[in-house]
């Protein structure tokens, strides 16, 4: 089973609508992020949590909202979805107590189309 | 703050050629750094990673990459590429204290036959 997964993989919605995209991790590791790819800007921070009472803004956290349940979960929401939020979105996990450890492990991905 | 620059957007090489990959990065602090492969309709996989130590890294599917502090430079090697060598590739510096990464904006690889 993956250790990190995103639920659903693809969603086509429309303008204005509320969302939410999952996010869980079996590798029990503190810190989760929800990162956007848009094609030829890379992957950009939208919000990291490091523990279920920690949660930071991102890069670009406007019309964004998240939820962290659980250690294990981590979710993304976009309130009114507007066309520009059209992506594929990332959940990734790292292992805080590991010197040197920022490496990130990310799920499949969610791929988002608002019309 | 930290940025990373990837120096093209796509390259193209032939199937047995050497594979260059070029990062550049700005950091405060000594680096973390990384480069992360992702397949089509795939998430982003750790090919390799620079933390301390030897400046030479070897990562996964016989990639390596060389961190020069006096050129800021992290660029990715292969001596000979493959056709499933094809893939985005992206360059990542640890970003702060928040412990997230900055990416480049990435580098598309092609292997001609």
């Amino acid at each position: 089973d993956a250790d990190v997964t995103q639920t659903p993989r693809n969603r086509i919605t429309k303008t204005g609508k509320r969302i939410m995209l999952e996010c869980s991790q079996t590798k029990g590791h503190d810190r989760m992020y929800w990162y956007r790819q848009d094609p030829g800007l890379g992957l950009r921070l939208i919000y990291y949590s490091f523990d279920v009472k920690d949660i930071n803004k991102g890069e670009i956290s406007d019309g964004y909202s998240v939820s962290r349940q659980a250690q294990a979960k981590f979710s993304l929401s976009l309130e009114s979805a507007i066309p520009n939020q059209t992506a594929l979105y990332f959940c990734a996990t790292s292992d805080a107590d590991k010197p040197g450890a920022f490496e990130q492990f990310f799920g499949p991905g969610t791929r988002l189309t608002v019309l | 703050a930290q940025s990373v620059t990837q120096l093209g957007s796509h390259v193209s090489v032939s199937e047995g050629a050497l594979v260059l990959l070029r990062c550049n990065y700005s950091s405060s602090v000594p680096p973390y750094l990384f480069w992360y492969v992702q397949y089509p309709n795939q998430g982003l996989q750790l090919l390799l990673k620079y933390t301390t130590g030897a400046t030479l890294v070897k990562g996964i599917n016989g990639f390596e990459a060389e961190f020069k502090k006096s050129e800021t430079s992290f660029h990715l090697t292969k001596p000979s590429a493959h056709m499933s060598d094809a893939a985005e590739y992206f360059c990542a510096v640890e970003g702060g204290s928040q412990g997230n990464l900055i990416f480049g904006k990435g580098t598309k690889l092609s292997v001609k036959p």
